[in-house]
């Protein structure tokens, strides 16, 4: 069975420092895909970052970077330089099938301060 | 941009009550799916369809159903509606295993 494991219920995290939100995946596909994606308070589902399993560079977005070492199983989102508007639910997910049916971690959800 | 909307933000029905939850894609996309979300739980897949008429159960379907006449449309169906599902449900839609769309949700509650 396939896992997701995000183990930061919580964090705070001054403006414009980098934060780091941890994810640990369990499967034994060989193929599958890493997303990250962001909930507001609004409660919309914004997708941020993708890493494939085969890629074998970092994926990066802007101010957002995943973290790929797929010999720990990990897939960590660092977004740099944070801003009051990232203070959201972080979720971590992963796919393992052609469609795309996602498995998602707890989630993390960050505050930034001032 | 694509648009995923959902046909209501809040609802609040009686247990025993037959329940319709419609979402709605403007781009075309193939696969669309049910999931919900629960604190602690992170979002679980209910339903997910790659085809009209197409439908496959995911990770929590019981109590469940959907519908998807229209390549456009999914429905989620909680055929006699019970305290336990209330929660946040989101539809979403994605094009091949690409990222998933989501709509902004529907905050069920059963009383």
């Amino acid at each position: 069975a396939q896992k997701i494991t995000q183990t930061q219920p919580g964090m705070f995290v001054q403006e414009k420092e980098a934060v780091t939100l941890d994810c640990t995946y369990d499967t034994s596909d060989q193929s599958y895909g890493l997303f990250w994606y962001k909930q507001p308070s609004s409660g919309e589902m914004i997708f941020l970052i993708y890493q494939g399993s085969y890629d074998e560079q970092n994926a990066t977005e802007g101010r957002y970077s995943l973290n790929f070492q797929k010999a720990r199983k990990s897939a960590n989102l660092v977004i740099s330089a944070s801003q009051l508007g990232d203070s959201a639910m972080y979720f971590c997910a992963m796919s393992t099938d052609s469609w795309g049916k996602l498995q998602f971690g707890a989630g993390t959800q960050v505050v930034v301060t001032p | 941009d694509v648009k995923v909307t959902q046909s209501s933000r809040y609802l609040v029905k009686r247990t025993g009550e037959k329940v319709f939850l419609e979402c709605v894609q403007d781009m075309d996309h193939e696969n669309m799916f049910w999931y919900r979300q629960d604190p602690g739980l992170g979002l679980r897949l209910i339903y997910f369809s790659y085809d009209v008429k197409m439908k496959e159960k995911g990770d929590i379907p019981e109590g469940y159903s959907v519908s998807r006449e229209k390549k456009e449309r999914f429905s989620l169906i909680l055929e006699s509606a019970s305290t336990n599902q209330t929660s946040m449900y989101l539809c979403a839609s994605s094009l091949s295993g690409d990222e998933q769309f989501f709509g902004p949700g529907t905050r069920l509650t059963v009383l």
